[in-house]
């Protein structure tokens, strides 16, 4: 596609269900990231992928979250019993290569609310 | 303590006139820093990059500037829109590494008519 696409949009969720949030990259990229951005702060480095593989978990908030990324393209975001400080707007976003100068282009990102 | 400071938080200015919005940074060794725009409930958008030796590039009525030796940039919105209503958020870059994005928590800037 011509950009970073995520899906859903909104999600509504009651605590403790479990979520899955979706990201398609723009064709060819071969990084993926993950952030969270909660209200009135900054982005939330969560974890990002070379391909299928991911280097760098370190951001992953608990063991509730996991992602995972197959045929190096389209990324999945879980949440397992999700809990209220969990509400957060989360952007993928990708890029070209993990170099210093490859441009990374966000999605739109997916606006999580817990209640 | 965050490696990206942003100034103001929050900023309110008339259409038309001018307004400069500042980061300040400790990320080191750096590799570049970029400007976002990001609209309410919008993914952000990549405005400006600079490299260690640059000190000013432009887009449109958007001008940031880079003082790598005191670690401070600055974006100057000139003759400001309605449009330009937006969070802008100071991003660096260390050299090392692939996940070494480093964020300002953004300037959230409102243009009234």
């Amino acid at each position: 596609g011509a950009g970073v696409s995520q899906s859903p949009s909104n999600k509504v969720t009651e605590k403790g269900k479990d979520v899955e949030l979706r990201c398609d990259p723009i064709s060819g990229h071969t990084a993926l990231y993950w952030y969270r951005q909660s209200l009135g702060q900054g982005l939330e480095f969560l974890i990002y992928f070379q391909g299928n593989s991911a280097p760098d978990k370190s951001g992953l908030p608990s063991d509730r979250f996991s992602a995972e990324r197959t045929g190096g393209s389209v990324s999945t975001l879980t949440i397992q019993r999700t809990q209220q400080e969990d509400s957060a707007v989360y952007l993928c976003a990708s890029s070209l290569e993990t170099g210093a100068g490859n441009t990374i282009y966000f999605g739109e990102g997916s606006w999580l609310t817990v209640v | 303590k965050n490696q990206v400071e942003q100034s103001p938080q929050s900023l309110i200015i008339l259409e038309g006139k001018n307004c400069t919005l500042q980061c300040n940074y400790t990320v080191s060794p750096f590799s570049n820093l970029r400007w976002y725009k990001q609209d309410t409930g919008r993914g952000p958008v990549s405005l400006t990059i600079m490299t260690f030796s640059e000190n000013t590039k432009s887009n449109g009525r958007y001008t940031a500037t880079l003082d790598a030796d005191t670690k401070q940039s600055s974006l100057h919105i000139t003759a400001s829109q309605l449009s330009d209503s937006a969070s802008y958020i100071c991003v660096v870059r260390e050299r090392t590494g692939a996940n070494n994005l480093f964020f300002g928590t953004g300037t959230r800037l409102t243009v009234i008519p």
